[in-house]
């Protein structure tokens, strides 16, 4: 079944790095734009970043943009997230998500979502 | 940048009542809106997507409603499983805000 799972989550130092990894399986990866979605404990949710099927095209928002970077490898059907100079702020669950499509046009509405991967940044 | 407001924060009602969910948006966004519901503990599910459209599996007592700034999730008749909290985000312009919620709990 169409599944997306993430991993590499964990307790950091402020000014630490991190790698976030999501594993998709069940469609056809190559063909979705996916994002990353943030929600800090108790709190709603937050659109981190975007990057298109084919990798030409990411966006970011302005609270990690500079220190966040989204990529995929399509021949493995993964999608990453390197942080890079964290801070207590970023302290949140992260879930990938795939965009969905409708006769071709991307709605960046999220249709799957993974269970989410927990980053605690803390000294 | 655009932002949703949603409101009630908080929404009390019973099984089989109507719930009526708001969310405004601070300029236009034409019908380019979505509504997700939360859980505790688990990730968000579509709901509906460009204001008035059901996405795949989702019940017909859902349904959406609305354009430009204004914006309304109704639940026709509350089922035990519907209590959760419930968020709007719109695709109109990055970044792709969210609502801050609305969390309908069992009276």
């Amino acid at each position: 079944q169409v599944q997306l799972v993430e991993s590499g989550g964990g307790l950091v130092k402020p000014g630490g790095s991190l790698r976030l990894s999501c594993a998709a399986s069940g469609f056809t990866f190559s063909d979705y734009y996916m994002s990353w979605i943030r929600q800090a404990p108790g709190k709603g949710l937050e659109w981190v970043s975007y990057i298109s099927s084919s990798s030409s095209y990411t966006n970011y928002a302005d609270s990690v943009k500079g220190r966040f970077t989204i990529s995929r490898d399509n021949a493995k059907n993964s999608l990453y997230l390197q942080m890079n100079s964290l801070r207590a702020e970023d302290t949140a669950v992260y879930y990938c998500a795939s965009i969905i499509t409708i006769f071709g046009v991307v709605m960046d509405y999220m249709d799957v979502w993974g269970k989410g991967t927990t980053v605690t940044v803390s000294s | 940048e655009i932002v949703l407001t949603q409101s009630p924060a908080t929404l009390s009602l019973s099984p089989g009542e109507r719930a009526t969910l708001s969310c405004r948006a601070s300029q236009s966004v034409s019908s380019y809106l979505a509504w997700y519901q939360q859980k505790p503990g688990q990730a968000p599910r579509l709901l509906i997507y460009d204001a008035s459209n059901r996405a795949t599996g989702i019940p017909a007592r859902f349904s959406g409603s609305g354009s430009g700034t204004d914006f309304t999730l109704t639940i026709s008749s509350l089922e035990p499983e519907d209590f959760a909290v419930y968020y709007c985000q719109q695709r109109s312009n990055w970044p792709f805000a969210f609502g801050g919620g609305t969390k309908v709990e069992i009276k």
